[in-house]
């Protein structure tokens, strides 16, 4: 149980372009989902919480009309990266969060902005 | 906020040796400590956690020690194995609605055959 999908795995898009990525909980509702972004060899630096039916919280510096969160469902999440640059290629990893503290964390997808 | 620090960054051990990483975090109100094994290109998976009003935990090989009062918390392998080799993450968690967490940098553990 508790298995959290995300896709795309992987995107390569055009510098300019909107990227959509979902975030799925397929065996639990979720009352939390968070939003990581990871760059190579480094931590995963928490971008936003989001809950299902409210708007996300930001991390500071995060900009939130770049980073564009909807938790629509208990089930699902999605990230929109708005007019992508190269500097916004990285790994992008969601998590989901029942009402206890364990979070599971999704396989992850990586941008790539050309 | 909550600040989390790791070390060592990068940790080499001989196969069958014990590794420890250590963890100091910030907010006093933080009360969840996970530790989390990533392999590359992989997601992270939950290995132990502890909450805060427990002092350690063991699971076979391995165990989580927490001291509040110095808010440390620690990561202790034995009998390392070569498959124990990854990105270890510690983290510090707060109860704000849902839990918000935390994580460290990060220690890169090789364990040598």
């Amino acid at each position: 149980g508790a298995v959290v999908s995300q896709h795309p795995s992987w995107v390569i898009c055009k510098s300019g372009t909107s990227v959509k990525i979902e975030c799925r909980s397929l065996d639990f509702q979720a009352t939390t989902m968070f939003w990581y972004r990871q760059f190579p060899k480094q931590s995963l630096m928490l971008m936003a919480t989001s809950n299902e039916g409210s708007k996300a919280t930001y991390e500071q510096g995060v900009e939130k009309d770049k980073f564009l969160i909807n938790h629509a469902s208990l089930t699902l999440s999605t990230l929109t990266v708005t007019s992508a640059h190269p500097e916004d290629s990285s790994f992008y990893i969601c998590s989901a969060q029942t009402s206890g503290e364990t979070q599971y964390f999704g396989p992850g997808t990586r941008l790539l902005v050309l | 906020g909550e600040n989390v620090e790791q070390h060592p960054s990068t940790l080499s051990v001989q196969e069958g040796d014990s590794a420890v990483i250590k963890c100091t975090y910030s907010d006093s109100a933080s009360n969840y400590f996970p530790w989390y094994k990533q392999e590359l290109g992989k997601r992270p998976q939950l290995i132990i956690d502890i909450r805060s009003n427990v002092g350690e935990k063991k699971d076979q090989r391995i165990a989580v020690t927490l001291n509040k009062t110095a808010k440390h918390f620690s990561l202790h392998i034995t009998e390392t194995q070569p498959e124990d080799s990854a990105v270890y993450f510690c983290a510090a968690s707060i109860r704000t609605g849902g839990f918000k967490t935390i994580f460290g940098a990060g220690t890169r553990l090789f364990v040598k055959a």
